[in-house]
């Protein structure tokens, strides 16, 4: 079956500190990744997106994220946490049709 | 900038009334999506159109239906609305990256 998993449901790192969040995927091809951001009470927000070429992509307020094809994962990274980056984060896949997987979300808590 | 705006923020009803929620879009999108979400269960597919008056079901359907009479606004209808309908709704539409408005919070009392 088709799914996303994100194994941490919840993550705290001081500010400053860096910050990766755990995204596997069950397909059995390369679907397109994404990762997406909710802050309290609102919708989400796209970060960033993978659907082919360079493993390492690059998405707003400096998150990056690594495919790895071998390990199907899509983690998402950012070097230093801002005390604003504190929010709840999908991984998400879609493989037809605009339809798409989502995980869970893991909440981010920062640390002053 | 993409646009997807909901008809409310907040909304209380009583059970049993008929709700509706509309979701409008303004990038010609030909997908539009409605989700539920709820403390540890994510976000779950009620329905989604991939064209105007198109629709398919998604996880779960039970107790909405959905409207699309033109291609930017996608309706969420509740028909008989109860407690446990109480949730986050988010609209979104898009091709592969999807759009998502800001949610309605209904209560159903």
């Amino acid at each position: 079956a088709q799914s996303v998993t994100q194994p941490d449901i919840h993550i705290t790192v001081s500010e400053g500190a860096s910050l990766e969040l755990r995204c596997n995927y069950s397909y059995g091809a390369t679907p397109y990744l994404f990762w997406y951001v909710q802050s309290p009470g609102q919708g989400l927000q796209l970060l960033l997106k993978y659907f082919s070429g360079d493993t390492l992509v690059q998405g707003i307020k400096g998150f990056e994220a690594e495919f790895k094809r071998s390990q199907s994962s899509f983690n998402l990274r950012k070097p230093s946490v801002h005390w604003s980056d504190a929010a709840e984060y999908f991984c998400a896949f879609n493989t037809n049709a605009g339809k798409s997987t989502f995980g869970d979300g893991t909440t981010l808590t920062v640390k002053p | 900038d993409v646009k997807v705006t909901q008809s409310s923020r907040y909304l209380v009803k009583r059970t049993g009334e008929k709700v509706f929620l509309e979701c409008v879009q303004d990038m010609d999108h030909e997908n539009m999506f409605w989700y539920r979400q709820d403390p540890g269960l994510g976000l779950r597919l009620i329905y989604f159109s991939y064209d105007v008056k198109m629709k398919e079901k998604g996880d779960i359907p039970e107790g909405y239906s959905v409207s699309r009479e033109k291609k930017e606004r996608f309706s969420l209808i509740l028909e008989s609305a109860s407690t446990n309908q109480t949730s986050m709704y988010l609209c979104a539409s898009g091709g592969n990256e999807q759009y998502f408005g800001p949610g309605t919070r209904l209560t159903v009392t």
